[in-house]
């Protein structure tokens, strides 16, 4: 079955420094890739996401690009701030599956000042 | 848009109690999900539903019940509550990928969660 891993967390960084996370995933057929993100206390918000190889999601300041080639969907941020800390989840959807997702385990990013 | 809706918010049951998960949306989506949450392992499909009376097992459905009615409710049934069913539950939902080509057609939108713990 499909499947998505990513990084253990948490990654702890100061604040302008550049983030990334890496999430990889194993699927039949071609799913759409998400990044979602989870501030503490809420549900999950949709961060960004690509539709198709080597497509380049982005955000407020957080990019990341579907390598078909990799199975790779890393997230990454060139200055993270404060206010970035929060849990982020790599998921899949099934094209074929009523877009239901499959999630990676989650990675807690928490940045100091 | 109030989006999705759950409530209640946290709840404590004993072993062996019954409650209900309520979840609302007033998107008109017709895709509606729940999923579970535990530390640490990402979130897990329990049941979903692709419209009103059209309802189907995720991941990991054992101990719970779903119904659908309406497009707008998607009531989450626990039965015979288990320590095991500790966590924190989502409802989501989303558009219909037949019925609508817009750029978030396949985005799914969260509500806050309902953290239960079973004593």
């Amino acid at each position: 079955g499909d499947s998505v891993t990513q990084m253990e967390g948490p990654v702890t960084l100061s604040e302008e420094a550049f983030l990334t996370i890496n999430c990889t995933y194993t699927a039949t057929g071609y799913p759409s890739l998400f990044w979602y993100v989870q501030y503490p206390g809420e549900g999950l918000q949709l961060l960004l996401k690509a539709t198709k190889a080597d497509d380049k999601g982005s955000n407020k300041g957080f990019e990341a690009t579907y390598r078909k080639e990799t199975t790779s969907f890393h997230l990454e941020k060139g200055s993270v701030q404060v206010s970035d800390s929060a849990v982020y989840f790599c998921a899949l959807s099934d094209p074929h599956g009523y877009s239901t997702l499959t999630f990676g385990k989650g990675t807690m990013l928490l940045v100091s000042p | 848009n109030a989006g999705v809706t759950q409530t209640p918010k946290f709840r404590i049951l004993k072993i062996g109690q019954s409650m209900t998960l309520q979840c609302t949306q007033d998107m008109n989506h017709n895709y509606m999900y729940w999923y579970r949450q535990d530390p640490g392992m990402g979130l897990k499909l329990i049941y979903y539903s692709v419209g009103a009376g059209i309802t189907d097992k995720g991941e990991v459905p054992n101990g719970y019940n779903v119904s659908r009615s309406t497009t707008e409710d998607f009531p989450l049934r626990l039965e015979l509550a288990a320590p095991s069913q500790t966590s924190v539950y989502f409802c989501a939902s989303s558009y219909d990928l037949n019925l609508y080509t817009g750029g978030d057609a396949d985005t799914q939108y969260f509500g806050p969660g309902t953290r239960l713990t079973v004593l």
